[in-house]
């Protein structure tokens, strides 16, 4: 059966770094895109992020644009994150979903991976 | 990248039917057939419940349908049940190549 698992979250200092990874299973990986969609404590969802299946193209949302990098190994069956300059609205659970072939909604999901911006 | 906007809470009794909005501009909801709908209890991921607009994935009750009238789309739930009680969600791919959700709808089921 399809699973993606988080993992990398934590309690980090404004300004600092931190990486997610997101662990999938079940599927043809590399056959399909990724994204990162954040919740906020007690707030709405927010899409993140998103890269195709051969990595070949990215997008970011603005608020994350210029301090956040999204990336993926096929061979592993990895996405990652990448998150720099956080700030204490980064504070969030994030998702690692993706989209079926061919269709722009998310059909799976992680149980997703709390990280904390606070100094 | 603004949020699409659902109003913060609907409710319904048992039985009833409920619509939830979803207002969006000519870039994203009016622009493509790629509304979907989202479904998220307290602690828990969220569960696709609607794509393409008005399809229901396997496993999804017919009881949820979905439509969309030039920038608005709609989620409506029939035979109103307790277990529908739930924060609801819909999401729309964009000109920019990029997705953005509505801030959520909290449905009560009184």
């Amino acid at each position: 059966q399809v699973q993606l698992v988080e993992s990398g979250g934590g309690v980090v200092q404004p300004g600092r770094s931190l990486r997610l990874s997101c662990a999938a299973s079940g599927f043809i990986f590399k056959s399909l895109s990724l994204h990162w969609v954040r919740q906020a404590p007690g707030k709405g969802l927010e899409w993140v992020a998103f890269m195709t299946d051969n990595g070949g193209e990215k997008n970011y949302a603005d608020s994350v644009k210029g301090r956040f990098t999204i990336s993926r190994d096929n061979s592993k069956n990895m996405v990652y994150l990448e998150m720099n300059s956080l700030r204490i609205d980064d504070t969030a659970v994030y998702y690692c979903t993706r989209n079926p072939k061919f269709h722009h909604n998310f059909d799976y999901w992680g149980q997703g991976t709390l990280v904390t911006v606070s100094s | 990248q603004s949020a699409l906007t659902q109003p913060a809470s609907v409710s319904g009794s048992p039985g009833q039917s409920i619509t939830i909005s979803c207002i969006g501009t000519s870039i994203d909801i009016g622009g493509y057939n790629y509304v979907s709908w989202y479904q998220q209890y307290p602690g828990k991921a969220p569960k696709l419940m609607i794509y393409d607009v008005t399809n229901r994935p396997s496993g999804v009750s017919n009881r949820f349908s979905g439509s969309k009238s030039g920038n608005t789309a709609s989620l409506t739930i029939s035979g109103l049940q307790a277990e529908d009680e739930a924060d609801y969600y819909c999401c729309s791919y964009t000109s920019s190549r990029t997705w953005v959700f509505g801030g959520g709808t909290r449905l009560t089921v009184l």
